[in-house]
């Protein structure tokens, strides 16, 4: 079976660190770039960040540049997210996505986890 | 970040047929390929719709995509009560470089 399990998730306080991982299963993780969208409570989508399939390609979103770094790990089917100086505003469902292409260049996510939940607060 | 322009809500009767619009610019939908999201409650995301108008394994073909210039539009006829989510487009967005989002349409099958 194809799936996706984040785990990681927590309560923080604000200006903490905290570590995302995501494992993969089921297909050749090599062959996919992976993405990371959060969803704060109530609200839309919005991505995070991508990686390509061998890490020559990384983006993000504005509002984690410089505090955020993904990475991924394809010996062990795993996708992380390392998210530094914490904000309220981070307070979300985290979710990863598989893309389908290997590059990061689009927003067709065609497998989802089931999310882990980060709460940025004091 | 900007994001893609949707409705906040659509209804319609089960049975009848219902679209959805998303308005981007040149630097997303324009130039690049939009895809379509089904959240049910307290569910992920599923993809519906990719590469503007291409339906995964496992999607009836009730749903529907179409774009034209800087716009698309979910289609989804023969509306079930089992519809009723929230809707998402996204797009590659090339002066971002970054994918962008609609901010969601909650369907509602009266």
């Amino acid at each position: 079976e194809v799936q996706l399990v984040e785990s990681g998730g927590g309560l923080v306080q604000p200006g903490r660190s905290l570590r995302l991982s995501c494992a993969a299963s089921g297909f050749t993780f090599h062959d996919y770039a992976m993405h990371w969208v959060r969803q704060a409570p109530g609200k839309g989508l919005e991505w995070v960040s991508g990686i390509s399939w061998n890490s020559g390609s990384i983006g993000y979103a504005d509002s984690v540049k410089g505090r955020f770094t993904t990475s991924r790990e394809n010996a062990k089917n795993s996708l992380y997210l390392q998210m530094n100086s914490l904000r309220v505003e981070d307070t979300a469902l985290y979710y990863c996505g598989r893309g389908r292409a290997v590059t990061i260049f689009g927003s067709n996510f065609d497998i989802w986890g089931q999310g882990t939940m980060v709460t940025v607060s004091s | 970040q900007s994001g893609l322009t949707q409705p906040p809500s659509v209804s319609a009767a089960p049975g009848q047929k219902v679209t959805i619009s998303c308005s981007g610019s040149s630097s997303n939908i324009g130039n690049n390929y939009v895809s379509w999201y089904q959240q049910l409650p307290r569910t992920a995301p599923k993809l519906l719709i990719y590469d503007n108008n291409k339906r995964p394994s496992g999607i009836p073909d009730r749903f529907s995509g179409s774009k034209s210039g800087t716009s698309a539009t979910l289609g989804i006829t023969g509306l079930q009560t089992g519809d009723e989510a929230d809707y998402y487009c996204g797009a590659w967005d090339n002066s971002l470089s970054a994918v962008v989002f609609g901010g969601g349409t909650k369907l509602t099958v009266l």
